[in-house]
């Protein structure tokens, strides 16, 4: 079975501080995998992607994550946070079979002036 | 301006009394989606279209119909909503499948008394 698992359902930072937000999956091969922001009142908006080309994936607003096979990671992350980023995020795992989406049951993130 | 929109964004019912969500997107994508969202699970997906006259089921389609008559519109259906469909519901669509950038609609607010 193939699932994904957000580590934290809330994070907080100061701006201007790195910000990590932790996803494993689980999954018999390897796998699409994805980050989605949820900004308040909106729909869900791509970070980025990682489609088994290189592990380090760097997206929009200066996110990026690097896929860890062995370790069955796909961790977001951003130097430094800015007020804007407060939203919520999900981690999203494409299925090898059918055409489905998994996702993570997210993370809100909340960032201190 | 390439989006995907789903009308009503809110709507308040009553159990029983049929509804339709439509969802519309004008970028001329094979792949479109239904999903729930509910605090605490993140996303799941009900329906799942690759493309005109197919569909197929998702994680939760009990209670759900949908139909893909026409490659820019694929409409949700209760026929017989239950206040347990209380939720936020997004189409999206992406070019061809799991794998693309899934586009996400600004979400339907529903609510079954």
């Amino acid at each position: 079975a193939q699932s994904v698992t957000q580590l934290d359902s809330h994070v907080s930072v100061s701006e201007g501080t790195p910000v990590l937000l932790r996803c494993n999956y689980s999954s018999s091969y390897s796998p699409s995998l994805f980050w989605y922001v949820q900004h308040p009142n909106k729909g869900l908006q791509l970070l980025l992607k990682y489609t088994s080309a290189a592990t380090l994936v760097k997206g929009i607003n200066g996110f990026e994550a690097e896929f860890k096979k062995s370790e069955t990671s796909f961790h977001l992350t951003k130097p430094s946070a800015h007020m804007s980023d407060a939203a919520e995020y999900f981690c999203v795992v494409s299925l090898e079979y059918g055409n489905k989406l998994v996702f993570g049951a997210g993370t809100i993130l909340r960032v201190k002036s | 301006e390439a989006q995907v929109t789903q009308n009503p964004r809110y709507l308040i019912t009553v159990t029983g009394k049929k509804l339709t969500v439509t969802c519309s997107q004008n970028m001329n994508h094979e792949y479109m989606s239904w999903y729930r969202q509910d605090p605490g699970l993140g996303l799941r997906q009900i329906y799942y279209s690759m493309n005109v006259e197919v569909t197929d089921k998702g994680d939760v389609p009990e209670g759900y119909k949908v139909s893909r008559k026409e490659k820019r519109n694929f409409p949700l259906i209760l026929e017989s909503p239950s206040p347990n469909q209380t939720s936020l519901y997004f189409c999206a669509s992406s070019l061809q499948g799991r794998t693309d950038t899934q586009y996400f609609g600004p979400g339907t607010r529903l609510t079954v008394l």
